[in-house]
């Protein structure tokens, strides 16, 4: 138990659906984090929100939109996605703002996506 | 931007061997050289990491070298165990930015 709860931990949908991933952090952190994780390729950072701010969107297309209604939860709503987006998308948080920033990332178990 | 080679790939060890990986990063002026392991079905979890000012650390069965001059750094778990099987990723962190390998598939074979 990393203290990063992710939800629903898979999720099938069609092209037109639309979706939301969840992630709740009880851990105080400050800093919250979506990566995409693919299958052969390093970890894709998507959006980094730091004190509930959006600081970074990584060139992530406008059909991923994240949501940070406060330092605990995360969300990242799914609209007419592509096959291509089929994933593990894992949510992270840290004690400190800022990607990495020398300090522990602590992850969630992820969301299984899969774009019929 | 910052560039993180991993290698090999997969790795398979006899039970109570010893396991190394390694990686190597482009960006000099990265610091900071973490490294996760993830198991099946669960997300990645910090297991080490080391410092730019740092040569060598240790953590009971598990050690981390970073060479800056040669720009690379390697995992070493000793006494492997069948627990140890699992995906191991290396990342480097600098400009404010935390670089990931592309993973190893480590399998300890009992």
């Amino acid at each position: 138990e990393t203290g990063v709860t992710q939800t629903p931990r898979h999720l099938v949908m069609g092209m037109t659906n639309k979706k939301s991933l969840k992630c709740e952090q009880h851990l105080g952190h400050n800093a919250m984090y979506w990566y995409k994780q693919s299958a052969k390729k390093p970890l894709e950072l998507m959006f980094v929100y730091n004190f509930k701010e959006q600081t970074e969107n990584n060139s992530v297309p406008s059909r991923f939109s994240p949501e940070c209604p406060n330092s605990s939860h995360l969300f990242l709503h799914l609209h007419t996605l592509q096959p291509e987006d089929s994933a593990l998308y894992l949510c992270a948080s840290s004690r400190q703002p800022g990607e990495g920033n020398t300090g522990e990332l602590f992850f969630g178990e992820g969301s299984r996506l899969t774009v019929l | 931007g910052e560039n993180v080679e991993q290698h090999p790939s997969t790795l398979s060890v006899q039970e109570g061997d010893s396991a190394v990986i390694k990686c190597t990063y482009s960006d000099s002026a990265s610091n900071y050289f973490p490294w996760y392991k993830q198991e099946l079905g669960k997300g990645p979890q910090l297991i080490i990491d080391i410092r730019s000012n740092v040569g060598e650390k240790k953590d009971q069965r598990i050690a981390v070298t970073l060479n800056k001059t040669a720009k690379h750094f390697s995992l070493h778990i000793t006494e492997t165990q069948p627990e140890d099987s699992a995906v191991y990723f290396c990342a480097a962190h600098g400009n404010n930015r935390l670089a990931f390998g592309k993973g190893n598939q480590v399998v300890v074979i009992p």
